[in-house]
C-alpha cells in the first residue's frame, strides 16, 4: 500500500512566520504535489515536482516555495505566512502516466494563520 | 479555460441508488478519476476511466462518454458510510489533473 505522510495534522502560526510543511512517500513515486483545499473550491495545485530538485509552478504558487532534495520528500514553505493562507494543505504522489497517474494523498495539514 | 462541473450537494436514502454527474471541458483528455473524501480526511482513489463505457467495481460504477465530455459515478445499495464528498478530476493533455469542486453526498436512514 502506498503511504504518504505529512508532518502535522494541525498547525497554528502567526502572520509573518515562516512555515514548513513536510511530506514523505514510501513508494518510490516520481511525482509529488502540493494542493490546498478550501470550502466550495476544488483542489488547487500550488507546486509539483517530477524529479529530485525539480519543481514546477501550479495554479497558485504565489506566497509559496517548495524543496525536493530527496525523491521521497517534498516540502512546502510559506516564506511569510498570511491569514489568507489558512487552509487545508494536501500532499500527493503518483508514479507516472495513465492509471499510474493515480494520486495518493497524505492525511492533510490544517493550517491556521492568526 | 478548463472547467469541471459537478452538483454541489445530493441527498439519498440508505439502500437506494444514486448517480453523481460530472461534465468537463479541458484542453485534451488522458483519463478521468473519481475520488471519495470523507469530512476532514484525504481523498482516496475510487476509479479511473479512459475509454468510453461503464467500469464496475463492487457497489460503485463509473461511466465515461468522451464525445459528450461527461462521466457519472453510480453508487448502489447505499450505506451510511458512503456519506462523503465525491471528487471528479480530469487528466488534461499535459497530464495535469483538473479537479472539480466535489459533490457532497448525504445519506439519510
Amino acid at each position: 500500500d502506498v503511504k504518504v505522510t505529512q508532518s502535522s495534522r494541525y498547525l497554528v502560526k502567526r502572520t509573518g512566520e515562516k512555515v514548513f510543511l513536510e511530506c514523505v512517500q514510501d513508494m518510490d513515486h516520481e511525482n509529488m504535489f502540493w494542493y490546498r483545499q478550501d470550502p466550495g473550491l476544488g483542489l488547487r495545485l500550488i507546486y509539483f515536482s517530477y524529479d529530485v530538485k525539480m519543481k514546477e509552478k501550479g495554479d497558485i504558487p504565489e506566497g509559496y516555495s517548495v524543496s525536493r532534495e530527496k525523491k521521497e520528500r517534498f516540502s512546502l514553505i510559506l516564506e511569510s505566512a498570511s491569514t489568507n493562507q489558512t487552509s487545508m494543505y494536501l500532499c500527493a504522489s503518483s508514479a507516472g502516466t495513465g492509471t499510474t497517474d493515480t494520486q495518493y494523498f497524505g492525511p492533510g495539514t490544517r493550517l491556521t494563520v492568526l | 479555460g478548463q472547467n469541471i462541473d459537478q452538483p454541489t450537494e445530493m441527498t439519498a436514502t440508505e439502500g437506494a441508488i444514486v448517480q453523481i454527474n460530472c461534465t468537463y471541458q479541458t484542453s485534451g483528455f488522458n483519463g478521468l478519476f473519481w475520488y471519495q473524501q470523507h469530512a476532514g480526511e484525504a481523498p482516496t482513489f475510487l476509479s479511473y476511466n479512459v475509454l468510453d463505457g461503464l467500469e464496475e467495481k463492487g457497489r460503485f460504477s463509473s461511466f465515461l462518454s468522451r464525445s459528450k465530455g461527461y462521466s457519472y459515478l453510480l453508487l448502489k445499495e447505499l450505506q451510511m458510510k458512503d456519506s462523503a464528498s465525491y471528487l471528479c478530476a480530469v487528466l488534461d493533455s499535459n497530464y495535469q489533473l483538473i479537479w472539480g469542486a466535489g459533490t457532497k453526498l448525504i445519506i439519510k436512514p
